[in-house]
């Protein structure tokens, strides 16, 4: 089981501001790490997938960066829009288990 | 557009067994998908439950491992999860979903591109 923190755990911000949330895992994971949004009384959306590869459909104000150590992860929100506010988690895929990050209340 | 829908009791009884199953549809393509269980607890974070391939193997969280099994009707399209012993910490919302491939370059997303809208189970007596 790979352990994943994020922070920060709450972050406050205004539409037009540029959000960065981190992700760390307990071990290199590969860059099989994913980023999903949620809303309240919803089923996650996928956003990023591969560390950096943009879901089909998802804005490209959205972004997903890789540390050089492989367990460190960043998404990055250029410009924050209304619908963007909602809960992210990170994910990762290592020794044929998915583990989620705790995530991030971006209110 | 692939759609999953999920379906089962909300309410369960302790120490008895909690069943759901997931209907896909919209999907002409899903030889190489894995399928997924995924639960939130009230007002908590997102756990992975286990998954499954169409052939019936099956990958399953090591944490719930001796309580899951998990099946997959291909006639029906749908998949199923029976979790057993439960308790009032089984008290969740219950996702089904779809594990990403890219058919066009042949590789795994190793994330979950399509879920169910969810189905929230009580524990309780």
């Amino acid at each position: 089981d790979t352990p994943m923190t994020q922070s920060p755990s709450t972050l406050s911000a205004s539409v037009g501001d540029r959000v960065t949330i981190t992700c760390r895992a307990g071990q290199g994971v590969n860059s099989r790490l994913a980023w999903y949004q949620q809303k309240p009384g919803k089923a996650p959306k996928l956003l990023i997938y591969k560390a950096s590869r943009l879901e089909s459909g998802v804005p490209s104000r959205f972004s997903g960066s890789e540390s050089g150590t492989g367990t460190e992860f960043t998404l990055t929100i250029s410009s924050l829009q209304p619908e963007d506010f909602g809960t992210y988690y990170c994910q990762q895929y290592s020794s044929y288990s998915y583990t989620f990050g705790p995530g991030t209340w971006l209110e | 557009q692939v759609q999953l829908q999920e379906s089962g009791p909300g309410l369960v009884k302790p120490s008895g067994t909690l069943s759901l199953t997931c209907a896909v549809s919209g999907d002409s393509n899903s030889t190489n998908n894995w399928w997924s269980w995924v639960r939130q607890s009230p007002g908590k974070g997102l756990e992975w439950i286990g998954e499954i391939y169409h052939t019936g193997a099956t990958t399953y969280n090591p944490s719930l491992k001796s309580r899951v099994t998990m099946s997959f009707d291909k006639s029906k399209k749908q998949f199923s999860l029976q979790l057993t012993s439960v308790t009032a910490a089984d008290t969740a919302v219950y996702y089904c979903a779809r594990a990403g491939y890219s058919y066009s370059w042949s590789f795994y997303y190793y994330a979950m591109d399509a879920w169910g809208q969810g189905t929230s189970v009580t524990v309780s007596s």
